[in-house]
């Protein structure tokens, strides 16, 4: 059975540009999660939908991020405009239903902002 | 206090042991419990949950809850060299604002 989707693998791009990360829950799993993980902070929740519903966005770090999940087989994580502190790994998983079920990570977007 | 905590290790133990890995939380209500796996440069990888008070056994891996000391475990017996990992504790907090927090995971490291 297919995974978590996540493309691109690897984006190096410059301060200013707009960047999307793009992913594709497993199929029935009704909730989509995306993090970031570095170094120093670890991972971090930014954002969680269920149902293709937004549930806690209190970790997208500013206005400058934002991600929709247009149906149950999509999601994108859109930085406008990029930062060089923006740069990390960025993962989406997802779980059959909400925050009690295991949640099941993809291969990660590996983000650098020049 | 942080919510989930673990020691950053490295975690050293020869080939053949049993390693045990610890996490403390500080929600005393938390229900559910997560422990993954991260290789370096890859993602977390599922290897156990658990949800209520004792143990649970998977293969070479044994998940330990304590709800009233607020901690959860995972021993790996007979410890391998691919085990090497670093093993990250996730907790599911209750009340009204839920989420799951993620620890800074445990370095192992299986000497041959």
């Amino acid at each position: 059975d297919a995974g978590v989707i996540q493309s691109p693998r690897h984006e190096v791009t410059e301060m200013g540009q707009e960047v999307t990360l793009r992913c594709k829950p497993i199929s029935g799993h009704n909730s989509l999660f995306w993090y970031r993980q570095t170094m120093m902070r670890g991972l971090e929740l930014l954002i969680y939908f269920n149902n293709n519903v937004p549930i806690d966005d209190s970790g997208m770090p500013e206005d400058r991020f934002s991600a929709k999940m247009p149906n149950a087989s999509f999601s994108t994580l859109k930085i406008q405009p990029s930062e060089p502190r923006d740069s990390a790994v960025y993962f989406c998983a997802s779980s059959l239903q909400g925050l009690n079920q295991p949640q099941h990570f993809g291969d990660g977007t590996r983000l650098s902002i020049l | 206090q942080k919510e989930v905590e673990q020691n950053s290790g490295p975690l050293s133990v020869p080939e053949g042991a049993i390693a045990s890995l610890n996490c403390t939380y500080s929600d005393r209500g938390s229900q559910s419990f997560f422990w993954y796996r991260q290789y370096s440069g890859k993602s977390p990888e599922l290897i156990m949950f658990i949800y209520s008070n004792g143990d649970k056994e998977d293969g070479r891996f044994t998940a330990q809850l304590n709800k009233a000391s607020q901690y959860v475990s995972l021993l790996i017996r007979d410890s391998q060299p691919s085990d090497s990992a670093t093993y990250l504790c996730a907790v599911k907090t209750s009340g009204g604002y839920q989420k799951v927090t993620f620890g800074t995971g445990t370095k192992l490291q299986v000497i041959p």
